[in-house]
């Protein structure tokens, strides 16, 4: 079975500080995917990042950044000098291949940026 | 990248009556996906809607309750059928990459059930 966590349920910080949202997951498979979504107050996801699992190499898109650790089992996001805009719900998934398959959701971390 | 309609957006209904949801796909896709987020919650999924055969079911929810159409590789029906107020939640249909670009999983807009 398949299972995410992100242990961290609310992130409050003033805008500019950098915020890590965690996430660490159980596969079997030794072929899976990872994902992060954005969940803005308005209720529509909106897809970050996919990764696969023999990808380890960090990724950097604009002020968000990424680090895939297969060793830790984990799949961790970093928003740098935050801004008002990035208050919303950020949920981590897990898939077995990339497309065509069911996501498994971490249960979501709510990040609130305060002016 | 895919564009996914919903419908309703949102709706309130009536405890016992019944609801479909429709989830229309600007390009053919393999598989189309229901999820369901209750309140404060992740998304748990519903069901795989295939086209030309049965959907199948993810533990704790059944046919009777969900029952889901796929009449073709754009289009897919959820209905809450005799609803409660445990069915209130947002209902997200989602769909497979496309091809040429299969690194997203693409969700609709959801539609936002209340059910008193």
């Amino acid at each position: 079975a398949q299972k995410v966590t992100q242990a961290q349920t609310e992130i409050s910080v003033v805008e500019k500080e950098d915020v890590t949202l965690d996430c660490v997951y159980e596969t079997r498979d030794t072929t899976y995917y990872l994902f992060w979504y954005k969940q803005p107050p308005s209720g529509e996801l909106v897809f970050l990042i996919r990764r696969n699992s023999f990808d380890e190499q960090n990724e950097i898109s604009g002020r968000y950044s990424w680090n895939f650790q297969k060793s830790t089992s984990s799949f961790n996001f970093t928003i740098t000098a935050s801004q008002v805009v990035d208050s919303a719900v950020y949920f981590c998934a897990l898939s077995r291949r990339a497309a065509g398959n069911k996501l498994t959701f971490g249960g979501g971390t709510r990040v609130l940026v305060k002016p | 990248s895919a564009v996914i309609s919903q419908k309703p957006s949102r709706d309130i209904c009536q405890r016992g009556t019944s609801l479909t949801i429709q989830c229309q796909v600007d390009s053919q896709v393999t598989m189309m996906f229901w999820y369901r987020q209750q309140p404060g919650q992740s998304l748990t999924l519903i069901a795989t809607a295939n086209q030309g055969s049965e959907a199948t079911y993810e533990s704790g929810f059944v046919i009777d309750k969900f029952p889901i159409s796929r009449p073709n590789l754009t289009f897919s029906t959820l209905t809450v059928s005799n609803m409660s107020p445990e069915d209130s939640s947002i209902y997200l249909c989602s769909v497979d990459g496309l091809a040429g670009d299969r690194d997203e999983q693409f969700f609709g807009p959801g539609t936002r059930l209340t059910v008193l």
